[in-house]
């Protein structure tokens, strides 16, 4: 699965969004992008996922640009639950194991 | 009711010891994980199974055994547990790829410390 490269941590301020960036420039044609988050050693949660479109659900938006080489989560309006470890993770979904590989990620801090 | 559980949630024991962790799921998902996470570190796949008869190794399975028991209960056990095997185990479960967001589910969490 191909590597990701993401900023180590973020602020934000609550009510204001929060832009995630992330970078895959090694992608396969084949390869998803997923975003987890994980909140105080908490087990890691599903967000989202995309393969070449735009996505969105309720609790965020990801853009995936033209070359799929890179791709940004949108949490549209941050609040303190938010605060976190956000993962940005691409895989293929095979008939082998749909197994996640987790980088460091982003610690997002929202504050007041 | 949690989806998947994991027990116990914390555990204490000291170097040589056996240690099992258990999972269960009421998801009915066929797929179970097991992963450890470090401090300040994400989280490294141990073993994983797709149904009752498969067992396959992670990235880092020495050290570790799996029992898959039923299709709902998936344990991890330390044979000989040593120090750095102190870490935070999750347990996941998944549904089989095609379905509607292959998403995995995880535990709460068992924070185990060997002393």
């Amino acid at each position: 699965d191909a590597k990701t490269t993401q900023p180590p941590s973020m602020d934000c301020a609550e009510g204001r969004a929060a832009n995630l960036p992330c970078n895959h420039s090694t992608i396969s044609g084949n390869e998803y992008v997923y975003w987890y988050r994980q909140i105080h050693s908490q087990g890691p949660q599903y967000i989202i996922h995309g393969l070449k479109n735009n996505e969105t659900n309720e609790m965020a938006s990801l853009i995936i640009t033209e070359d799929r080489k890179s791709s940004t989560l949108i949490l549209p309006h941050a609040t303190l639950r938010d605060t976190a470890v956000y993962y940005c993770i691409v895989r293929r979904i095979t008939g082998t194991a749909s197994k996640l590989t987790f980088g460091t990620g982003t610690r997002l801090q929202v504050t007041l | 009711d949690a989806d998947v559980t994991q027990t116990p949630r914390n555990r204490i024991t000291k170097t040589g010891k056996r240690i099992m962790l258990e999972c269960s799921q009421t998801k009915g998902h066929d797929r179970m994980y097991w992963y450890r996470q470090d401090p300040g570190l994400g989280l490294r796949l141990i073993y994983y199974s797709f149904d009752v008869k498969d067992i396959n190794k992670g990235e880092i399975s020495d050290g570790y055994s799996v029992s898959r028991q039923a299709q709902a209960k998936f344990s991890l056990s330390l044979e000989s547990a040593i120090p750095n095997q102190t870490a935070l185990y999750f347990c996941a479960t998944s549904d089989l790829p095609g379905g509607a967001s292959n998403e995995q589910f995880f535990g709460p969490g068992t924070r185990l410390t060997v002393l």
